[in-house]
């Protein structure tokens, strides 16, 4: 089955500075791959997602990149705020499995000091 | 529109009682899924419904966890004879459909097995 690996898992920055999470997959099959960040007590929120057929994508300070045939992708996060501070979660997705399941990786804790 | 919602938010049961966990997908949404998500961890998929059917149940952690789905709209989450591993936040999510694949999910259902 497919095994997501996220780094860092813990990750300091100072305000206005970038951050940079990155994952790998294992499954060459996946096509689908959202990010999610959870703040603390709350539900998981879904803030950018890219497909296979893309190779970047990006929403105002977010971006996401992916490297099929390196089989990673990460999330790039620009001129962080404090509010940006929250466990951030890479998932992989096979639509051409049975249960259409996500695979999430263990979280990154993103602490973005003022 | 309303989200994901899910009831209790917080259980606390005896070990070798069971519960039942709820959730109400997002209205016209056909598919569901359930996470395990466990102190510090990433989240763990247990079961996904495409209408009333769960093609797969082979995340389901042991015999004592079954999932229902009635009316294609809400499920319920029954652990039987609970044990203290089981004690973890239960999220619940939803897609419009499972090609889609954007998951949104719950508050999530934090369980306590004393």
């Amino acid at each position: 089955g497919e095994n997501v690996e996220q780094h860092p898992s813990t990750l300091s920055v100072q305000e206005g500075d970038s951050a940079v999470i990155k994952c790998t997959y294992s499954d060459s099959a996946s096509n689908y791959f959202p990010w999610y960040k959870q703040e603390l007590g709350k539900r998981p929120q879904l803030i950018i997602d890219i497909r296979s057929n893309v190779g970047e994508k990006k929403d105002q300070r977010i971006a996401v990149t992916l490297n099929k045939t390196a089989k990673h992708f990460s999330l790039h996060i620009t001129e962080t705020q404090p509010e940006d501070s929250a466990v951030y979660f890479c998932a992989a997705l096979n639509s051409g499995g049975s249960n259409y399941k996500l695979t999430f990786g263990k979280g990154t804790l993103l602490t973005v000091n003022p | 529109g309303a989200g994901v919602s899910q009831s209790p938010s917080n259980k606390v049961t005896e070990k070798g009682k069971d519960v039942e966990l709820r959730c109400d997908p997002i209205s016209g949404h056909t598919a569901l899924y359930w996470y395990r998500q466990s102190l510090g961890q990433g989240l763990e998929f247990l079961i996904y419904f495409q209408g009333n059917s769960a093609p797969d149940k082979s995340g389901l952690p042991s015999d004592r966890f079954s999932a229902e789905r009635t009316g294609g709209s809400v499920s319920t989450l029954t652990i039987q004879r609970t044990q203290q591993e089981d004690s973890a936040v239960y999220l619940c999510a939803s897609s419009l459909g499972p090609q889609t694949y954007e998951q949104y999910f719950g508050p999530g259902t934090r369980l306590t097995v004393t």
